[in-house]
């Protein structure tokens, strides 16, 4: 899972199996939150995103899991491939408010 | 334009030199963020602009980071006497800001290199 530091924490994967990303949010007041992609060169991108009336949200072979409860936050990668491996970035938002992102996850997909 | 447009794409100093990175945000974005992410790391924040709002600058890392956001837009992010440790990859983003969920879009990047 991400971490306060700047220090990239790592998740390696067979190629096929599931990954599940993690990310604890600081702020019990955020009411939004995304998850982004950055590949090696390039500028993080929008993944998926959902609102704190939501626990979960689908996407095509990406699932967003939010427990308010205890401020934590996953995006699961179904059957993961090789293009997947990239830092994942959580962000929580109060509505108005800054965004504020985490340090990221390195996950690296084993072909 | 149709994203965040960061210019330099890569810029090589001399150490000592100042330097000025410029981020063009999208169209109608009020809010700006400022991020630095140094080789194999996460994003670092520095400076946050909000409309005609004071920005938080809480990340600055020395006196000698400043940044401007010139009629609401354009932003200009400034390191003076440059330093090896400032070698980093510099991100732009915006987004709507107040009132709208919606996400905040990134730039490519300035890739700094101080030598």
């Amino acid at each position: 899972g991400e971490s306060v530091g700047l220090h990239l924490p790592t998740l390696s994967v067979q190629e096929g199996d599931n990954s599940i990303i993690n990310c604890a949010y600081s702020n019990s007041a955020s009411d939004y939150f995304i998850w982004y992609k950055q590949e090696s060169g390039k500028g993080p991108q929008f993944i998926i995103d959902i609102r704190s009336n939501m626990d979960k949200r689908q996407g095509q072979r990406v699932t967003v899991l939010l427990n308010k409860t205890v401020k934590h936050l996953s995006l699961q990668i179904a059957a993961t491939q090789p293009g997947d491996s990239a830092v994942y970035f959580c962000a929580e938002n109060k509505t108005g408010n800054q965004f504020y992102f985490g340090t990221g996850t390195s996950l690296t997909v084993i072909p | 334009g149709a994203g965040v447009s960061q210019s330099p794409s890569n810029k090589v100093t001399e150490k000592g030199k100042d330097v000025e990175l410029r981020c063009d945000p999208i169209s109608g974005h009020t809010a700006l963020y400022w991020y630095r992410q140094s080789l194999g790391q996460g994003l670092e924040f520095l400076i946050y602009f909000q409309g005609n709002s004071a920005p938080d600058k809480s990340g600055l890392p020395s006196d000698r980071f400043s940044a401007e956001r010139t009629g609401g837009s354009v932003s200009t992010l400034t390191i003076q006497r440059t330093q090896q440790e400032d070698s980093a990859v510099y991100l732009c983003a915006s987004s709507f800001g107040r009132g709208l969920d919606t996400e905040a879009f990134f730039g490519q990047g300035t890739r700094l290199t101080v030598v």
